[in-house]
C-alpha cells in the first residue's frame, strides 16, 4: 500500500522566505509527527498530532515554526522568515497507534536549505 | 537533547560478518525501538521491545534489553552489503505515555562485499 508521502523533496529558499512543507500518512493513520534531522546528527522531534489536535508542539524551535493537521489527515509544516540554521531535513511520520510508544513509518523528507 | 547514544559511532565489516552495535539511554523508559536509514528507503522501523521483555528476534536481528544499565544491543547476523546504512535507537522520554521519541546521533555501519 501507499506508504508516507512528503513534498516537496527539495526546497531551496531565500533568507527571509516562507515555506510550506507537505505530509501525507497513511490512510487512517491516527498519529502524525513531525522531525527535524541536520546533516549527521539522529532526527528531533518537532511536534506531535493526535487526529487533528497537535497535542505537544514543544519541540518546536521558535514561533516562526507553525503545523497543522485540520482534518486529521494531511498536515503542513510552516516555516515563516527562513534563516540558514532551519537548513535540515524535514521527516513526517504516522503510526496507526496513538502516541509515540508503538512503530512508525516515515516518509522519504524534505531537504529544506536556506541561502 | 538526545536521550540514546549509540556506540560505535562507525562500523565496517565484511559480508557474511556479524554487527553489534549498543545504545545506551538516561531515563526509565517502557519500550525501546530500533530504525535504519539508507539513502534508497529514508528511515524504517526495525524492531520495537518493551521494557519487560529482554531480548527479541526478528529475522537476522536480534535486540536486547538491560534496564539496569539502561543499555540495549542490536545484532545483525550474517551481513550483507543491503545492510550499509545508519542505525538509530529511540526511546520515549519517559516511562508514562509519551508523544515523542527521541533519536541517538546513529552508528553508520558498512558491509564491505
Amino acid at each position: 500500500g501507499a506508504g508516507v508521502s512528503q513534498s516537496p523533496r527539495y526546497k531551496v529558499a531565500k533568507r527571509g522566505q516562507d515555506v510550506a512543507l507537505r505530509c501525507d500518512p497513511i490512510s487512517g493513520h491516527v498519529s502524525l509527527f513531525w522531525y527535524q534531522q541536520a546533516l549527521g546528527q539522529g532526527p528531533e522531534f518537532l511536534t506531535y498530532f493526535q487526529n487533528e489536535a497537535q497535542l505537544d508542539k514543544s519541540g518546536l524551535p521558535s514561533d516562526r515554526f507553525f503545523a497543522e493537521r485540520p482534518e486529521g489527515s494531511v498536515s503542513t509544516l510552516k516555516i515563516q522568515r527562513t534563516q540558514q540554521e532551519d537548513s535540515a531535513v524535514y521527516l513526517c511520520a504516522s503510526s496507526q497507534r496513538r502516541l509515540a510508544d508503538y512503530e512508525q513509518y516515515f516518509g522519504p523528507g524534505t531537504r529544506l536549505t536556506v541561502t | 537533547s538526545q536521550q540514546g547514544e549509540e556506540d560505535p559511532q562507525a562500523l565496517s565489516i565484511q559480508e557474511g560478518e556479524n554487527a553489534t552495535m549498543n545504545c545506551s539511554y538516561k531515563t526509565s523508559i517502557n519500550n525501546l525501538q530500533w530504525y535504519r536509514q539508507n539513502s534508497g528507503r529514508g528511515l524504517v522501523h526495525l524492531i520495537l521491545i518493551r521494557s519487560n521483555e529482554r531480548e527479541k528476534h526478528s529475522g537476522r536481528l536480534r535486540v536486547t534489553l538491560d534496564t539496569s544499565k539502561k543499555s540495549s544491543s542490536l545484532l545483525i547476523t550474517a551481513s550483507r552489503a543491503a545492510d550499509t546504512a545508519s542505525y538509530f535507537c529511540a526511546t520515549p522520554p519517559r516511562a508514562g505515555a509519551n508523544s515523542k521519541l527521541t533519536f541517538g546521533k546513529g552508528i553508520t555501519l558498512s558491509v564491505r562485499p
